[in-house]
């Protein structure tokens, strides 16, 4: 069974970083692209960016809203992919998702981590 | 960027119905289009990719057509199940984007 578990969420304040990870089991985490996509509160879905497997070469895609504050890793010892967000603002608030990116569609999803940003 | 617009935002309907959501592409893209639910406080959960794949799991009754810039989630017989908030996705190019979101609700 494919499992994603996000964690790292919580409440930070404008200007301050927050880490999320996003464990994954269930299938071989090596091969796969991973990807991010948050929520805002009663928004819709916004994508925010991609990690390549490494035999894809590993390389990193973001959408402008979040590029150059954030970036996307992982640690395929761990099976484990991270989001590192900097210079976090208000509008960055939003449930966050992380899910496997298999031929350009989101075929599995955690449960999402909240990040609050707020003063 | 790809601008993807869904109508209508929401509908009201009736277990049994027959229920079409639109989805129409600021440019071509092909097929690269796919569907998702999404429950309230849940992830949303993949239903059709490349159009008209169902995906694995998906009910029969969920259906999706279309290629170009129009589309369309056709769901045959509504079941109470199905009353959530269903969001197209673009994939021909960078960055990915979403529909706004059509919301089904209980008539």
């Amino acid at each position: 069974e494919v499992q994603l578990v996000e964690s790292g969420g919580g409440l930070v304040k404008p200007g301050e970083s927050l880490r999320l990870s996003c464990a994954a089991s269930g299938f071989s985490f090596n091969n796969a692209w991973m990807s991010w996509v948050r929520q805002g509160p009663g928004k819709g879905l916004e994508w925010i960016g991609l990690i390549k497997s490494e035999s894809d070469g590993g390389t990193t895609v973001y959408a402008a809203p979040v590029k150059g504050r954030f970036s996307i890793s992982r640690d395929d010892s761990e099976n484990t992919v991270y989001l590192q967000m900097n210079s976090l603002k208000t509008e960055d608030t939003a449930v966050y998702y992380c899910s496997t990116y298999d031929s350009y569609f989101f075929d599995f999803w955690g449960q999402g981590s909240l990040v609050t940003v707020s003063s | 960027d790809i601008q993807m617009t869904q109508s209508p935002s929401s509908v009201s309907a009736s277990v049994g119905d027959r229920v079409t959501i639109t989805c129409r592409a600021s440019q071509g893209i092909s097929s690269w289009l796919a569907w998702y639910q999404q429950k309230p406080g849940k992830a949303p959960k993949l239903l059709i990719y490349a159009a008209s794949s169902l995906q694995s799991g998906a009910p029969s009754r969920f259906s999706g057509s279309g290629s170009g810039t129009d589309f369309t989630l056709t769901i045959s017989s509504l079941q109470p199940e199905d009353f959530a908030t269903y969001f197209c996705q673009q994939a021909n190019s960078f960055p990915v984007t979403f529909g706004g979101g059509t919301k089904v609700e209980i008539k």
